[in-house]
């Protein structure tokens, strides 16, 4: 089966610049999940996805910080304006079950 | 909400050494517990989980784990290190009710030969 899709790779920004990323998730998988991975640090969960219903984004940045999973398929994450703070590698994850994520290869930002 | 804590950021071993990387978790309920573990430039893979049942879960690569409810923790062995064990391990513990996982700070495994 096709893996978790996100693009674009690489990004690099200056600060108060805006960027989207975007993300594909394995057919079927009715949950998807974005976290942000700061250097050295474990992923943070931002938001969760079920089919296109918010489950939970206690800790995603909402001044900042908007996603949405339109028909419950694809999903884009945006940051606007962009902190130097913000610099980390942006997962996407999907799960059938609930239980096991499957990640894509993530995209990371760097704010100049 | 739900917490890891992973204790040692960076664990070395020597290769056929034991393998014993430490979880301790916090949770209101009854957890789904896993590791995943991030090879070097390569996406996060499960390595293994815990939802119900048999307390001690095998997963890939003779990798181990126990989910202790007395102790709150979920550490993960394996009885002899090899090189291709080096990565950086994550624990995760997951909420029952809306599947939200939680990872910790990680722990980096450096497999000296």
């Amino acid at each position: 089966e096709a893996g978790v899709a996100q693009s674009p790779r690489y990004k690099i920004i200056e600060k108060r610049q805006s960027v989207a990323f975007w993300c594909n998730p394995i057919s079927g998988h009715a949950t998807l999940y974005w976290y942000q991975q700061i250097l050295g640090q474990g992923p943070k969960l931002l938001i969760q996805f079920q089919n296109n219903g918010v489950v939970d984004d206690s800790q995603l940045p909402k001044d900042r910080f908007s996603a949405e999973r339109l028909k419950g398929v694809d999903s884009t994450l945006k940051i606007q304006p962009a902190k130097l703070e913000d610099s980390a590698v942006y997962l996407c994850a999907s799960s059938l079950e609930g239980l096991t994520l499957h990640f894509g290869n993530g995209t990371r930002l760097t704010v100049t | 909400a739900q917490s890891v804590t992973q204790l040692g950021s960076h664990v070395s071993v020597s290769e056929g050494a034991l393998v014993l990387l430490r979880c301790n978790y916090s949770s209101s309920v009854p957890p789904y517990l896993f590791w995943y573990v991030q090879y070097p430039n390569q996406g996060l893979q499960l390595l293994l989980k815990y939802t119900t049942g048999a307390t001690l879960v095998k997963g890939i690569n003779g990798f181990e784990a126990e989910f202790k409810k007395s102790e709150t923790s979920f550490h993960l062995t394996k009885p002899s290190a090899h090189m291709s064990d080096a990565a950086e391990y994550f624990c995760v513990v997951s909420d029952m009710r809306d599947n939200d996982m939680r990872f910790g700070a990680g722990t980096r495994l450096t497999v000296k030969p």
